[in-house]
């Protein structure tokens, strides 16, 4: 069983507040990763970390941030909420090496209203 | 660029049958592995089976296996003797580059087992 957490499973915040979503994994793994996903569509990356202070954009732009300053936590914050910004956020991790699966969260449900 | 194809929307089987999921995928790596993962519809990504474009044999897990085509550009999941607890979405994925687990998904399908 994969040993990674996401908090709040759901959240439903007004427009403009600010947001982090929380993502925490105790595998031990270098690489994380944000997914956004659309009820019924396919998952896109927005973030990814290779490890401690190493953050990159994934091919999906966003305007949210990320952070790495330790392995096993890698917060999403969006500074001002929006409408365009209710998806599903999944967080995900693999160890580093030759190609490994990587371990999902159960995701963020947010609506911004 | 990476491009993954997943042709079925939707799909209906009865459970205790087998059912094959299509995914036809596009890279221009030498080197490359595919993914499969099951989505419940409480939201978590469940890894099911992975290949590597440099298996000989075709990869095996349990109910689940890998019809993996190269000279097609396909790997079909089948999933034998289907059970209720299937009924979920199913993406096939590709990293990004070989060694790279940034993925790329395909849209998936939504796969509903009936009784």
């Amino acid at each position: 069983e994969a040993d990674i957490y996401q908090t709040p499973r759901y959240l439903v915040i007004g427009t403009g507040k600010k947001i982090t979503l929380e993502c925490s994994q105790t595998m031990g793994h270098d690489k994380m990763y944000w997914y956004q996903q659309d009820p019924g569509m396919e998952l896109h990356l927005i973030h990814y970390s290779y490890g401690v202070n190493s953050t990159e954009k994934g091919d999906l732009s966003s305007e949210s941030t990320v952070s790495r300053i330790r392995t096993e936590h890698f917060p999403l914050t969006l500074e001002s909420a929006r409408p365009s910004h209710t998806s599903q956020y999944l967080c995900a991790s693999s160890k580093t090496g030759l190609i490994s699966e990587a371990f999902f969260g159960q995701g963020t449900r947010l609506t911004v209203v | 660029a990476q491009k993954i194809t997943q042709t079925q929307p939707g799909m209906f089987v009865q459970e205790k049958e087998a059912v094959t999921l299509d995914c036809t995928y596009d890279t221009s790596d030498q080197s490359y592995g595919l993914f499969w993962y099951k989505q419940p519809s409480s939201g978590e990504m469940i890894f099911l089976i992975y290949q590597g474009s440099y298996d000989e044999q075709n990869a095996t897990e349990g109910r689940y296996s890998l019809n993996f085509q190269k000279a097609r550009k396909s790997a079909n999941l089948v999933i034998s003797a289907s059970q209720l607890g299937d009924s979920a979405m199913y993406f096939c994925a590709l990293p990004s580059n070989f060694g790279n687990e940034k993925l790329t998904f395909g849209t998936g399908t939504r796969l509903t087992i009936i009784p």
